[in-house]
C-alpha cells in the first residue's frame, strides 16, 4: 500500500531535550516536505526537499533542521524544542512529474 | 512571501452547492491547489490549477484567474461527508515553496 509514515504520531517532551520525528515514504517520491499546522494559522511549510541530499528552507524553519540521506526517509529534527513549537506536524510527498501530494498521518507534539 | 485569504466558515445544506474563494497574492506562480481536511486527519488532494480556467473533477470543481489572483473551490450536491476543511495553497515558480490559506470549515447541515 502506497503511503507515508511518521513516527512517532504523539510526543510529549521538555523544553531543550532533541527529538526527531521521522517520515518515510514507499512511492519512491524525489520530493518530500514538513509543515506545521496550528489554528487560525493553517499549514506553513518548514523544509522541503527535492531529492537526496537537497534540502530547501520553507516559510517557518527556524528550530528546525532537516537531511535526506535517502530517497524514502526524511526526518525532522528539533535540537532544542522550546513550547513554541507545540504543534501538529506532517510530511508529505509527491512525484515530482505528478502534482498530488500525499501527506502523513501527522505527528502531534507538546513541549513543556 | 505571499498573502493567501479565504473564508473561515461557511454553512450550507445538503444537496445545494457552495462556492469557496480563494485571492492570493505571490512573486512568481506555479500552481494553485486545494486540499480536503477532515476533523482530526491528514490534508487529502483535491484538484491543481496552473493555467486560467475551470477544472471539473465529479462533483468538485475547481476555478482560476490569474491575472485577478482568484480561484474558487465549487462543491456541487453537497454530502454530510463534505463538512471539513478546504485549504487553498500556492506554489511559487521560483523555488517551489508552497504557501497554504488558512483553510474554510464547511458544515453541511441536513
Amino acid at each position: 500500500e502506497a503511503q507515508v509514515t511518521q513516527n512517532p504520531r504523539y510526543l510529549i517532551t521538555v523544553t531543550g531535550k532533541k527529538l526527531t520525528v521521522t517520515c518515510s515514504q514507499n512511492m519512491n517520491h524525489e520530493y518530500m516536505s514538513w509543515y506545521r499546522q496550528d489554528p487560525g494559522l493553517g499549514l506553513r511549510q518548514i523544509y522541503y526537499s527535492m531529492n537526496v541530499e537537497v534540502t530547501d528552507k520553507g516559510d517557518v524553519p527556524e528550530g528546525y533542521k532537516v537531511s535526506r540521506k535517502e530517497k524514502r526517509n526524511f526526518p525532522l529534527i528539533l535540537e532544542s524544542p522550546s513550547p513554541n513549537q507545540t504543534s501538529l506536524y506532517f510530511c508529505a510527498s509527491r512525484d515530482t512529474l505528478e502534482e498530488t501530494q500525499y501527506f502523513g498521518p501527522g505527528t502531534r507534539l507538546l513541549v513543556l | 512571501g505571499q498573502n493567501i485569504d479565504q473564508p473561515t466558515e461557511m454553512t450550507a445544506t445538503e444537496g445545494a452547492i457552495v462556492q469557496i474563494n480563494c485571492t492570493y497574492q505571490t512573486s512568481g506562480f506555479n500552481g494553485l491547489f486545494w486540499y480536503q481536511q477532515h476533523a482530526g486527519e491528514a490534508p487529502t488532494f483535491l484538484s491543481y490549477n496552473v493555467l486560467d480556467g475551470l477544472e471539473e473533477k465529479g462533483r468538485f470543481s475547481s476555478f482560476l484567474s490569474r491575472s485577478k489572483g482568484y480561484s474558487y473551490l465549487l462543491l456541487k450536491e453537497l454530502q454530510m461527508k463534505d463538512s471539513a476543511s478546504y485549504l487553498c495553497a500556492v506554489r511559487r515558480a521560483n523555488d517551489y515553496k508552497l504557501s497554504f490559506g488558512a483553510g474554510t470549515t464547511v458544515t453541511v447541515r441536513a
